[in-house]
C-alpha cells in the first residue's frame, strides 16, 4: 500500500516552454500533497503545500506564478513549471499524506522526475 | 523554527558490520521523526516513524532507530548492513503543530562487500 506514482519520470524541453508534472497516490486518497525540489547531492527542499480543492501554499522564495500547482482531486497534483529556463533543471518530488489512526500521518514520495531545461 | 543535523556526509561499513547512521533534532514540543532512503534517481522510500511510545522503532528491510528524548537523537540502525544497504538516508522532522517534514542533509551509505 501507499504507492505514489509521479509521470513524466523524465522530461527535456526547450527554455520558453511549460512543463506539466502529475503526481498520483494510487491506492489512497490524499488530501495533502507536497512538492520538493532537490539539487544534485543536496537534500529536498520543501516548494509547496498541495491541499485538495482549495490554493497551494508556497514557501518563501517560491514563485507561485511560475510554479501552478494544482490538487484538483484527492488522489491527483500536478505541478506545472511555466516558461521554463535551464535553471529550473532540477529533480522534483511529490510526496502524498496518508493519515491512519493507528500511526497519524505519514508522507509516501513518488519517484521524482527529471526536469532539463535546454 | 525546527531543524535536522545528519553531521556525517558518508558512512562506510563492510557487509555484515552493524550500521549506524546519526541524526539530531531541533523542534517544538514533541517530535514526529522520520527516516527515508533514496536509492540513485529515485525518489524516498519510507523506513521508519516515531510518534510516542516506546523509544525503539523498527521499520522496513531491518532497519530500526532509537528516539533519544535527552540528547534529541534519533539515530538510524541495522545489526549486519548488506551491499543493498548502499544509498542515501535522510532523517526528518515534524513538529507537533504543522505538517511539513524538515530534512536533514542526508548521509550517503556505502556497504562495502
Amino acid at each position: 500500500g501507499a504507492v505514489v506514482s509521479q509521470h513524466p519520470s523524465w522530461v527535456i524541453c526547450k527554455s520558453g516552454t511549460s512543463v506539466k508534472i502529475e503526481c498520483r497516490s494510487l491506492d489512497f486518497q490524499a488530501t495533502t500533497m507536497f512538492w520538493y525540489r532537490q539539487f544534485p547531492k543536496q537534500s529536498l527542499m520543501l516548494m509547496a503545500t498541495s491541499n485538495e480543492g482549495s490554493k497551494a501554499t508556497y514557501e518563501q522564495g517560491v514563485e507561485k506564478d511560475k510554479f501552478l500547482i494544482n490538487h484538483a482531486s484527492l488522489t491527483l497534483s500536478t505541478l506545472t513549471v511555466t516558461s521554463a529556463h535551464p535553471e529550473d533543471s532540477s529533480f522534483y518530488i511529490c510526496s502524498a499524506q496518508q493519515y491512519l489512526a493507528s500511526v497519524g500521518e505519514t508522507q509516501y514520495f513518488g519517484p521524482g522526475t527529471r526536469l532539463l531545461v535546454l | 523554527a525546527q531543524s535536522v543535523a545528519q553531521p556525517e556526509d558518508q558512512v562506510n561499513v563492510a557487509e555484515g558490520n552493524p550500521l549506524t547512521v546519526k541524526c539530531t533534532y531541533s523542534v517544538s514540543g514533541n517530535p514526529y521523526l522520520f527516516w527515508y532512503v533514496q536509492y540513485p534517481n529515485r525518489g524516498l522510500q519510507f523506513l521508519l516513524k516515531y510518534i510516542t511510545g516506546d523509544n525503539l522503532v523498527k521499520g522496513s528491510y531491518g532497519f530500526e532507530a532509537e528516539f533519544n528524548k535527552s540528547q534529541t537523537s534519533f539515530h538510524l540502525k541495522k545489526p549486519s548492513a548488506l551491499v543493498s544497504d548502499s544509498a542515501l538516508y535522510f532523517c526528518a522532522v515534524i513538529g507537533a503543530a504543522g505538517n511539513k517534514l524538515t530534512f536533514g542533509g542526508g548521509t550517503r551509505v556505502l556497504v562495502k562487500p
